[in-house]
């Protein structure tokens, strides 16, 4: 258990309106990242960071904003939903010391566009 | 083309079967080489991890890298029920925080 947690773990909303879901992790490592999971596409990336404040753009970061103000918390935010952003989104970490690559997943946001 | 190719499946076979699952990539660059298995509504968790070529074996799985061939292997031994799931490839270049993933193969073991 790398001690993730996601909230919430289930959202529906409209199109236009804005949405943040928020990953938490108790052990304070540098490295987080937001994927989103579809059929057909598997995992992608969206953003990751590397510290507090320190972020950057995945793959497939157009249409979403992130924040991390403290190690503890990344927050993915969708400014204005449209029903292409419906998807799994998962969470990920790499624990500090160990071998790059190596992520470790919480248990998923299951987010509905309408 | 994607970096890697992962056949997406389903791959049924029969409970005390040997299960064989495969990616191929292009980019000579990947180092480290990782499985991940998924069960329905869940998410990821890591398998195996391997670093460059060779085998490594832990209980009734082991994972095979052949980077001259740019090839990597799951092999699961006496399937399971249980062992029911998709099964992600994922691999990244030597220093590189960011692993690439496959697509996935589901994989259904029938008692």
């Amino acid at each position: 258990d790398a001690g993730i947690t996601q909230s919430p773990r289930h959202k529906v909303t409209e199109t236009g309106t804005p949405v943040t879901l928020r990953c938490h992790q108790t052990e304070n490592h540098r490295y987080m990242y937001w994927y989103r999971q579809d059929p057909g596409h598997g995992l992608r990336l969206i953003h990751y960071s590397y510290g507090v404040k320190d972020t950057d753009k995945g793959e497939v970061s157009d249409g979403y904003s992130v924040s991390r103000s403290k190690t503890e918390d990344f927050l993915l935010t969708l400014e204005s939903a449209t029903s292409s952003q419906t998807s799994v989104y998962f969470c990920a970490i790499t624990p500090d010391g160990i071998e790059v690559g190596e992520q470790y997943f919480g248990p998923g946001t299951r987010l509905t566009v309408t | 083309q994607k970096e890697v190719e992962q056949d997406p499946g389903p791959l049924s076979v029969p409970e005390g079967a040997i299960v064989s699952l495969n990616c191929t990539y292009s980019n000579s660059a990947f180092q480290y080489f990782m499985w991940y298995r998924q069960y329905s509504r869940k998410g990821p968790e890591l398998l195996m991890y391997t670093y460059s070529s060779g085998n490594k074996e832990d209980g009734r799985f082991t994972a095979q890298v052949d980077k001259s061939s740019k090839y990597i292997s799951l092999f699961i031994r006496d399937s399971q029920p249980s062992d029911s799931a998709t099964y992600l490839c994922a691999m990244s270049e030597g220093g590189s925080y960011i692993p690439t993933f496959g697509r996935g193969t589901s994989l259904i073991v029938h008692p």
